[in-house]
């Protein structure tokens, strides 16, 4: 089956500490995967795509097919990165959510 | 680019009634649009795929004859909730799968999202 976990429902941490929210993924074929944020009172945003390899606001992702994983990390969290992500997994035409993670930076 | 525009962000409606969900694509053609519902503090759970011009694709489990998707055009998909019951107030969140030729690549752009409530 298709599946998206995301294991901490919300992580702290103190402005400039490392953090990375876990997501593992189930799927049967070469995955695509996303990362969304959503800040509060704000619609989903993407974040990041596997495919593009790309560091956004200093977040990258790295896909693990031998651990089934797309962990999302930044090395010094900022309090503006407080938000919702969401890890996704597109399968055929469309997207497979994670429960999403609440990320919580403290000053 | 690429932006969805979704009415109304929150409405009230009365037990028995219907309310209307509009999604526009404001500068894109959307040929696929999907909606999603959200419970609080849940994730986006896939209600239904709809292309332009065809019947709409329910995940299992979604009434069909509750939610009625239409998507008439390029650029506006609605979802209908009929006959609405308490237990039917969620948020409603569509999407649109949407090319970026000038980046070589789709994606999936989403509305604000409506806050629905049925007393």
């Amino acid at each position: 089956a298709q599946r998206v976990t995301q294991p901490e429902k919300l992580l702290s941490v103190f402005k400039g500490a490392p953090v990375e929210l876990k997501c593992n993924y189930s799927y049967s074929g070469s995955p695509e995967l996303f990362w969304y944020v959503q800040y509060s009172r704000q619609r989903l945003q993407l974040l990041l795509r596997h495919i593009s390899r790309e560091s956004i606001k200093g977040f990258t992702a790295d896909l693990n097919k031998g651990e089934t994983s797309f962990h999302l990390k930044k090395p010094f969290a900022q309090e503006e990165d407080s938000a919702m992500y969401y890890c996704a997994l597109r399968s055929t035409d469309k997207l497979i959510f994670g429960t999403g993670t609440r990320l919580q930076v403290f000053p | 680019g690429a932006v969805v525009s979704q009415h109304p962000s929150r409405v009230i409606c009365k037990s028995g009634t219907s309310v209307k969900i509009e999604c526009r694509s404001l500068d894109f053609q959307a040929t696929t649009m999907f909606w999603y519902r959200q419970f609080p503090k849940q994730s986006l759970m896939l209600m239904a795929t709809s292309n332009e011009g065809s019947k709409a694709t329910y995940e299992q489990g979604v009434e069909k004859d509750k939610f009625l998707i239409n998507h008439a055009s390029l650029t506006l998909s609605t979802l209908t909730v009929t006959s609405a019951h308490p237990e039917d107030s969620s948020f409603y969140i569509c999407s649109a799968r949407a090319w970026h030729t000038d980046r070589g690549w789709d994606g999936y752009t989403f509305g604000s999202g409506t806050r629905l409530t049925v007393v």
